[in-house]
């Protein structure tokens, strides 16, 4: 159980364009869905939070304007990279937490590559 | 405060051997303490976990041992195997359930 799916699992984009990445809590229901981004060789980097139903809770630094992240249902959330350009190249992971349980625990889905030409 | 710290950055271990990581942490409120493997160009799974109300917790070959009174805690891995080369997170949250992120250690066993 707890699985988490992400979709695409790789996205080739040109300067300019809207990237959209979903997240999907396949087993459980997720009140809480969290959007990393993580460069080569180093740690995961929260961008933001985000609950059912209500606005997403942006980290500093993180411009919301640019990555839109919408979290409609239990069992979706979808972040939009708006206008990608070359350094918003990275790796982006999305993780769940079961809402029907007190647990901490995260469940992460595969992750969303993505390359900016 | 919110920080925690990971060591090695990097780890060579023979096959068989026993690989161990640790972690510090200086935010008492912390209260759940995840580590995570990740496999290059996967998410990050989810190993092990504890509450500091424990000092140890096992499962399979994966132990984790808790030092409250210090902050810190360690990953130790028994009878390490090739397929377990992969880069360790430590992570530690409390009531937000935002993951504080150790800076990773990468793990390659020798055949």
């Amino acid at each position: 159980g707890a699985v988490v799916s992400q979709h695409p699992s790789w996205v080739i984009c040109k300067s300019g364009t809207s990237v959209k990445i979903e997240c999907r809590s396949l087993d459980f229901q997720a009140t809480t869905m969290f959007w990393y981004r993580q460069f080569p060789k180093q740690s995961l980097m929260l961008m933001a939070t985000s609950n059912e139903g209500s606005k997403a809770t942006y980290e500093q630094g993180v411009e919301k304007d640019k990555f839109l992240i919408n979290h409609a249902s239990l069992t979706l959330s979808t972040l939009t990279v708006t206008s990608a350009h070359p350094e918003d190249s990275s790796f982006y992971i999305c993780s769940a937490r079961d809402g029907a349980t007190p647990s901490e625990t995260q469940y992460f889905g595969p992750g969303t590559r993505l390359l900016v030409l | 405060q919110q920080q925690v710290k990971q060591s090695p950055q990097s780890l060579i271990v023979q096959k068989g051997g026993i690989s161990i990581i640790n972690c510090a942490y200086e935010n008492t409120a912390f209260d759940y303490f995840p580590w995570y493997q990740q496999f290059p160009g996967k998410g990050p799974a989810l190993l092990i976990a504890i509450r500091p109300d424990v000092s140890e917790k096992k499962e399979g070959r994966f132990t984790i041992s808790f030092n409250k009174s210090a902050k810190q805690f360690s990953l130790h891995i028994m009878d390490s195997q090739p397929g377990d080369s992969a880069t360790y997170f430590c992570a530690a949250t409390y009531s937000n359930y935002q993951l504080i992120w150790g800076a990773g250690t990468k793990l390659i066993i020798k055949p």
